[in-house]
């Protein structure tokens, strides 16, 4: 069955530092790969999503991943960031077109000033 | 520009006693979906519904029940409610199924079971 490995569960960083939050996805023949953020107490929205075609996926809010597919890695980058990308960030993976989501264990995000 | 809404947005209930959870979606989605989220576990789905007039177990089903009621309303029910189910339960919705149809959610549950 498909897994997804999120390394961190928590990542502290200051505001305008880079950040990057590591995802992992075990390994299968086709594999649509997801971020979705949940601020506090809030629902999940949709960050950016890699179907197919660039590796490289820009999504809302300056962030952007990379699909990896020899690393089975799709980890998610911001140059900058801002106190208010303080959020829990999950990865997400459906396998085959028709699947349902796997989720992530989630990253903390927390940016400090 | 509702979206999903889910109710309540907070319960507190006793071991052993039963309750419904609400939601209902205003995007004409034809598939529909429960999730449930704990501490470090990130969220698992309970039950699916890929259009109207189906439902499906997920990774997590048992000690709950769904119904779609129709094409906006996805319910979840605990029949017999157990600390083991002290959650916070996620409806979403999304156009179908699969990699190409984006889930929206809800703002969320807050359930705890005495």
């Amino acid at each position: 069955a498909q897994s997804v490995t999120q390394l961190d569960s928590q990542v502290p960083v200051f505001e305008e530092a880079p950040v990057e939050l590591r995802c992992n996805y075990s390994s299968s023949v086709s594999v649509y790969l997801f971020w979705y953020v949940q601020y506090p107490n809030q629902g999940l929205q949709l960050l950016l999503k890699y179907l197919s075609g660039s590796t490289l996926v820009k999504g809302i809010n300056g962030f952007e991943a990379e699909f990896n597919k020899s690393q089975t890695s799709f980890h998610l980058r911001k140059p900058s960031v801002h106190i208010s990308d303080t959020a829990e960030y999950f990865c997400a993976v459906i396998e085959g077109s028709q699947g349902n989501l796997i989720f992530g264990k989630g990253t903390k995000l927390s940016v400090k000033p | 520009n509702a979206g999903v809404t889910q109710t309540p947005k907070f319960q507190v209930l006793k071991t052993g006693q039963s309750m419904t959870l609400q939601c209902a979606q205003d995007m004409n989605h034809n598939s529909m979906y429960w999730y449930r989220q704990d501490p470090g576990m990130g969220l698992r789905l309970i039950y699916y519904s890929a259009s109207e007039g189906t439902t499906d177990k997920g990774e997590v089903p048992n000690g709950y029940n769904v119904s779609r009621l129709n094409k906006r309303e996805f319910s979840l029910r605990l029949e017999s409610a157990a600390p083991s189910q002290t959650s916070v339960y996620f409806c979403a919705s999304s156009a179908g199924q699969g990699a190409k149809n984006i889930q929206y959610f809800g703002a969320g549950t807050r359930l705890s079971v005495l």
